[in-house]
């Protein structure tokens, strides 16, 4: 079975730089295909895609975030981490990781997500 | 970059089908997903790859994506269907959302 779980600060400054983890567990970045991405919803709005990662490292960005983004994995910890530089009050959200289906580009498991509100 | 457009809400009487549409340039070409979302909870995959149900989901809900229109299908509507629903797609090495429809079962 597979889980995901967000942590990180429930509250950040304008400015600041946020750092998001996702933990996980029934799967593993040794498997080829396997993929973790970064989702988040402002409050009142639609879903918005941030980041993945795969297994062999490669990563994708949002093109509207990218110079703002990094995400990483430990495969010795079963973490993708997310930070995101700049944080400004738009940016407060429930941000989600997500698995991607091996053999194809839909989210089919989500972690409950971690709400962040940027404030000052 | 590539956008994807969904009514805004739509409305469907108790135990009627619903039909929640998904529109964009060429989606026909595309593997389209769908995502329920109720709040408070975490998005929930109900199809994938146009017509592909995920374990767990019930054969009320089909897909298909044909010409310029992608439809998420609900038969016998509940009211445990009530939510958001986003369609997917993914463009160019970008995954990318609809805007939404939120489904209101009267």
């Amino acid at each position: 079975q597979i889980t995901l779980k967000e942590s990180g600060p429930t509250l950040v400054k304008p400015t600041q730089t946020l750092t998001l983890t996702c933990t996980f567990s029934g799967f593993s970045f040794s498997a080829s295909g396997v993929a973790v991405a970064w989702i988040r919803q402002p409050p009142g709005k639609a879903l918005e895609w941030l980041a993945l990662i795969f297994w062999d490292g490669a990563e994708r960005y949002n093109p509207s975030l990218t110079n703002r983004l990094t995400i990483i994995k430990d495969a010795s910890k079963d973490q993708v981490v997310l930070t995101m530089t700049n944080l400004d009050p738009v940016d407060t959200a429930t941000y989600y990781c997500a698995h991607r289906i091996n053999t194809d580009d839909a989210f089919d498991v989500w972690g409950q997500g971690t709400m962040v509100a940027v404030s000052s | 970059s590539y956008e994807l457009t969904q009514p805004l809400s739509v409305s469907v009487a108790l135990g009627q089908t619903a039909r929640i549409t998904c529109g964009g340039n060429n989606i026909g070409t595309k593997n389209v997903h769908w995502y329920q979302k109720k709040p408070g909870q975490a998005p929930v995959l109900v199809i994938y790859t146009q017509s592909n149900r995920p374990s767990g989901i019930p054969e009320r809900f089909s897909g298909s994506n044909s010409g310029k229109t992608a439809t998420l299908t609900i038969s016998r509507a509940q009211g445990g269907d009530e939510g958001v629903y986003y369609c997917q797609v993914w463009d160019n090495s970008v995954w990318v959302f609809g805007g939404g429809t939120n489904l209101t079962v009267l």
